[in-house]
Parts: C-alpha cells; sequence; structure tokens
C-alpha cells in the first residue's frame, strides 16, 4: 500500500533557525506531491506543490520543497523561521491521475520560539 | 470570496447516537473530498464527490457512514448508529474540475463519541 512517511513529529527552534522538515513516500508509480500547513485554529492550506519539471518547487511564505526522485522524497526547507510559522505540516502525495485523493504523512508539529 | 464551510465545528454525542456532519464547499467547485483524522494518526481520505456521483468511496470505513451531496451542492455524512472508534475531526475539501492538485479543506468538524 502506498504510504507517506514524515521524519519528525515534533520539531522545536528558534527563531531564524533553518527547517527542514523530511516526507519519504512509497509509491513506483507516477506522484504527484504537496505539503500543506495548518496553522492553530486555521483550516489546511496549500504551501507548495510539485507535478513535473524542476523539482526545486518554491511555494508560499518562503517555504521551498525539493523533490529527490532516486530517494523518494520531498523535503520541505525554509532557511530562517519566524514565530507565525508554527503550525503543523503534512506532506501529502496523490496519484498523477487522481491529483485529489490524498495520501497524508502523520504530520509534523513545528513550534518556532521568539 | 467565501471557503468552505462546516458543521458544526465540534459535536459530542454517545456511543449508539447518530451524527451528521455538513460541508459547504466553495461555490463552483465541483469536486469536494471528505477526509477523517483519528486522534494521533494521519489524514485519511474517506470519498470523492464530482457533481453529485460519487467518485470514490474506497476510503469509507464501514456502512454505518453515509455521504450524500444532493444536487451537487453540499454535502452531509451520516454516521450511525456511531461507535467509538469514530472520534476524529472530519474535514471536507474541494476543488474546481481541472484544478489540479490545489483542494481548499475546511476547518473540519470535530466529533466526540463517548
Amino acid at each position: 500500500a502506498q504510504s507517506v512517511s514524515q521524519h519528525n513529529h515534533h520539531v522545536i527552534l528558534s527563531e531564524a533557525a533553518s527547517l527542514e522538515l523530511g516526507c519519504n513516500y512509497s509509491y513506483g508509480g507516477t506522484v504527484n506531491l504537496f505539503w500543506y500547513v495548518q496553522y492553530p485554529g486555521q483550516h489546511l492550506q496549500l504551501l507548495l506543490k510539485y507535478f513535473s519539471g524542476d523539482p526545486l518547487v518554491k511555494g508560499i511564505k518562503g517555504f521551498e520543497a525539493e523533490f529527490i526522485k532516486s530517494k523518494f522524497s520531498f523535503n520541505l526547507r525554509k532557511p530562517s523561521v519566524q514565530w507565525s510559522d508554527t503550525a503543523e505540516y503534512f506532506c501529502a502525495v496523490s496519484h498523477s491521475g487522481n491529483t485529489g485523493k490524498l495520501i497524508f504523512g502523520q504530520g509534523t508539529t513545528l513550534q518556532v520560539k521568539p | 470570496e467565501a471557503g468552505v464551510t462546516q458543521f458544526p465545528s465540534h459535536s459530542v454525542i454517545e456511543k449508539g447516537q447518530t451524527v451528521t456532519l455538513r460541508c459547504d464547499p466553495i461555490s463552483g467547485h465541483d469536486n469536494l473530498y471528505w477526509y477523517r483524522r483519528v486522534m494521533g494518526k494521519e489524514i485519511k481520505f474517506l470519498l470523492h464527490f464530482v457533481k453529485e456521483s460519487k467518485q470514490d468511496e474506497s476510503g469509507m470505513p464501514n456502512n454505518r457512514f453515509l455521504a450524500e451531496r444532493t444536487g451537487g451542492t453540499y454535502s452531509t455524512l451520516k454516521v450511525q448508529p456511531a461507535e467509538l472508534e469514530d472520534s476524529g475531526v472530519y474535514f471536507c475539501a474541494s476543488s474546481q474540475r481541472g484544478q489540479a492538485g490545489e483542494l481548499f479543506f475546511g476547518e473540519g468538524s470535530r466529533l466526540t463519541v463517548l
């Protein structure tokens, strides 16, 4: 069965620290890749997505992610986090022909200390 | 433009009772999805409507769950009778036809079964 694994369940960083959240998926076919974020008290929203092309994808709020096909990975990065980045982050994949049926990772809670 | 709205935001019921969750997608969005997150686990796909038709209901746990989308507008998800393991957060999401990958999520309906 297809699955998505997020390496860290809970990350605590100080402001201005660099962030990298790991995501690996298991699926042999063509996939679409996503990172969603849920800020406290808000709905899930899309940070960035990868369908094809340049494997380095830039999203909102200074986030980026790199698709490494050989490693089945789609890690999320941000060079300098802010207190407002405190949220739960979800990696998700879908099959190329069914982009709305997402398989989510377990989520990573990021706490940024001011 | 109004986002995806869900009602109720929180419901507490006893085992054996019935609960109906409602989702109003963004106007004009043909695709409507239901997802569920049981505490401590990943968000899981339940089903997908295209307008009023069920496109994929492979994620529905069992026949105690019934989803409808009469007229292709709002959707309801009924759980009857509810069991303890049904507790969790039920998310609704919508997207435009052909809008690859970006799902717009509601804030979720938290269900607690006692």
